[in-house]
């Protein structure tokens, strides 16, 4: 079965510092992994993706993320964060010989930054 | 490009009603999914509608149900509501433009239900 682990709750971070949002997957055979923010009261916002390729993943608002897969972990970064970053971030997973396009998400890090 | 719209924002209903949740999909987009997000269960996916048909279903009773119409607007309707059924549902669009998609689903602001 697949699944998406967000081990951290919520992270926080200082304005100007970098932060890291975890999230680690289980899949049979090669994953697609996604993250997608979502401010109070909004839907889910597409922050970036990874199908295949380069390991580093750049996506939108300064964001990126590493696909690791003997870790099996797909961790959020960005290099120097604002409070507006701070919102709830998902991770999602779908398994790349999977027919459909249906995401199975985490359970969100609610992401805190302090100015 | 307008984005994912949904209809409406927010509904309270009573426990025995049924509802009816609308969804238009991005121009283009012929693949639309529907999502449950609680805060116990976070977000689950409920089915995906392509080409007017439902494609996968997720882990729900048949009280959820839905259809997709040929211009790719979807409804998702729940019978007979119950107490646990109070959430936000988030409808996603995606191109899909093969039966192994690599596309992105972009979403809509959702439809917070409220059963009293």
């Amino acid at each position: 079965a697949q699944s998406v682990a967000q081990p951290e709750d919520q992270v926080n971070v200082a304005e100007g510092n970098p932060l890291t949002v975890k999230c680690t997957y289980s899949v049979s055979g090669n994953p697609y992994l996604f993250w997608y923010v979502q401010y109070p009261n909004r839907g889910l916002q597409f922050l970036l993706k990874y199908i295949t390729g380069d390991n580093l993943v750049k996506g939108s608002y300064g964001f990126e993320a590493e696909f690791n897969k003997s870790q099996t972990s797909f961790h959020l970064k960005k290099p120097s964060a604002l409070v507006s970053d701070s919102a709830l971030y998902f991770c999602a997973v779908r398994a790349a010989n999977q027919a459909g396009t249906a995401l199975i998400f985490g359970k969100g890090t609610t992401l805190s930054v302090s100015s | 490009k307008a984005g994912v719209t949904q209809t409406p924002r927010y509904l309270i209903k009573t426990r025995g009603q049924q509802v009816t949740l609308s969804c238009s999909p991005i121009s283009g987009h012929r693949s639309v999914s529907w999502y449950q997000q609680t805060p116990g269960q976070g977000l689950q996916f409920l089915f995906e509608y392509f080409s007017e048909t439902q494609r996968n279903k997720g882990n729900f009773p048949g009280r959820f149900s839905g259809r997709q119409f040929s211009n790719s607007r979807s409804e998702m309707n729940v019978s007979t509501l119950e107490l646990g059924d109070s959430a936000l549902y988030l409808c996603a669009s995606s191109r899909r433009t093969s039966m192994i998609s690599t596309d992105t689903q972009y979403f809509g602001p959702g439809t917070r239900l409220t059963v009293l």
